[in-house]
């Protein structure tokens, strides 16, 4: 059975640090991927940043990077420069691949929620 | 394009009452799924469909049915509401292939059953 693990349950920060958010992951399948999702105080999700299984090389995106780990099975998610907009709860993903397709099924971590500090 | 809908936004049951959450989708996409929030639990498959007519259960099924006979429907059921099923449902749909896994997600319903 595949296991996401976010340690961290809540994070405190004051605006312009950057902030890490730890997520570890158990899967048997080679082949997976890991999702990070938004979920601002207005509820919807939003989409963040995606990474397959097979591409170790780490990103950038704006104020957003992430560090994919295999060997150790972590997928951290950073943000630069923090801003109040920031404060929200962070989800982690792992999409099931069995048989070359996931069938849009995720399993999901249990949350970080983060609150930026003016 | 609307993307995922969900309706309604907000819901408020009687223990022992039914009812059903809506969802539909504009995006052609083959699969769809639905969650519950807990606090504290992430989001936890309750059913998935790979396609219409085909349903599957996921980790938390009791209590819900669902049936997809369109692309775009994927309708959840609560047959006799219970406390335990207070919690935010989220529905999502996502395409076959590489990222198949990528879902877009509706904005949510609030449930509160008393």
């Amino acid at each position: 059975a595949q296991k996401v693990t976010q340690a961290q349950t809540e994070i405190s920060v004051v605006e312009k640090e950057d902030v890490t958010l730890d997520c570890v992951y158990e899967t048997r399948d080679t082949t997976y991927y890991l999702f990070w999702y938004k979920q601002p105080p207005s509820g919807e999700l939003v989409f963040l940043i995606r990474r397959n299984s097979f591409d170790e090389q780490n990103e950038i995106s704006g104020r957003y990077s992430w560090n994919f780990q295999k060997s150790t099975s972590s997928f951290n998610f950073t943000i630069t420069a923090s801003q109040v907009v920031d404060s929200a709860v962070y989800f982690c993903a792992l999409s099931d691949w069995a048989g070359g397709t996931s069938y849009g099924k995720l399993t999901f971590g249990q949350g970080t929620i983060l609150t930026v500090h003016p | 394009n609307a993307g995922v809908t969900q309706t309604p936004k907000f819901q408020v049951l009687k223990t022992g009452q039914s009812m059903t959450l809506q969802c539909a989708q504009d995006m052609n996409h083959e699969y769809m799924s639905w969650y519950r929030q807990d606090p504290g639990m992430g989001l936890r498959l309750i059913h998935y469909s790979v396609g219409a007519g085909i349903t599957d259960q996921g980790e938390v099924p009791n209590g819900y049915n669902v049936s997809r006979s369109t692309t775009e429907d994927f309708p959840l059921r609560l047959l006799s509401a219970a406390p335990s099923q207070t919690s935010v449902y989220f529905c999502a749909s996502s395409y076959s292939g590489r990222w198949g896994g990528f879902a877009f997600f509706g904005q949510g319903t609030r449930l509160t059953v008393v």
